[in-house]
């Protein structure tokens, strides 16, 4: 299948190393966001969320970071694997009747053995 | 469990040509959602449907997309004629509702359209 990361921002890592992919969104009154990863040929698939009154939450491997005062979302993905290599796009949902799931501009993960 | 399916994977038609995409739902997903997908962007929203009801097509370019979500479960979309700056993915998801725990949306692998 083509790659959806063509004319994305590229992060390249080691095997191994931490992974830090950032994203600004714009709404300010958004309240839930979600991180997407997709692979060529492939839908978005989910990753991990983060409610607006939380500033942190953790999965497997993954951490989501949110800073309100900055607008800003950051995934961390520890140890990263050859497998992780893939577009993540960050993802807003602003409820009270817009609950409208908007991505933002994605970033390409790289992974080198 | 299936996932959202999406038919066809990939369609190539001559420009001014209808053409018409289908989605099947995660059974019991309440809301559904038509993205469409350029290359090297991120999914933009076309329309979103709370059950039969288009809440959102506010993005839809109308005079040339249609959609329908009959008796709430499967979808199509439609474009009639279809022009060059058509040509991308189109992607369906579905989520159970969009309230917190209910809005992981799980998308199908898309339909690649093509218009030549």
């Amino acid at each position: 299948g083509e790659s959806v990361g063509l004319h994305l921002p590229t992060l390249s890592v080691q095997e191994g190393d931490n992974s830090i992919i950032n994203c600004a969104y714009s709404n300010s009154a958004s309240d839930y966001f979600i991180w997407y990863k997709q692979e060529s040929g492939k839908g978005p698939q989910f990753i991990i969320d983060i409610r607006s009154n939380m500033d942190k939450r953790q999965g497997q491997r993954v951490t989501v970071l949110l800073n309100k005062t900055v607008k800003h979302l950051s995934l961390q993905i520890a140890a990263t694997q050859p497998g992780d290599s893939a577009v993540y796009f960050c993802a807003e949902i602003t409820s009270g009747g817009y609950n409208k799931l908007i991505f933002g501009a994605g970033t390409r993960l790289a992974v080198h053995p | 469990e299936a996932g959202v399916v999406q038919s066809p994977r990939y369609k190539i038609i001559e420009k001014k040509q209808p053409v018409a995409f289908w989605c099947n739902p995660i059974s019991g997903h309440n809301t559904l959602y038509w993205y469409r997908q350029n290359l090297g962007q991120g999914p933009e929203l076309l329309i979103r449907y709370e059950n039969e009801e288009a809440v959102d097509d506010s993005q839809l370019p109308k005079d040339r997309f249609s959609a329908e979500r009959l008796k709430g479960v499967d979808s199509t979309l439609k474009i009639q004629p279809a022009e060059l700056g058509d040509s991308a993915v189109y992607l369906c998801a579905s989520s159970l509702g969009t309230g917190w725990g209910q809005s992981e949306a799980f998308f199908g692998q898309g339909t690649r359209l093509t218009v030549v």
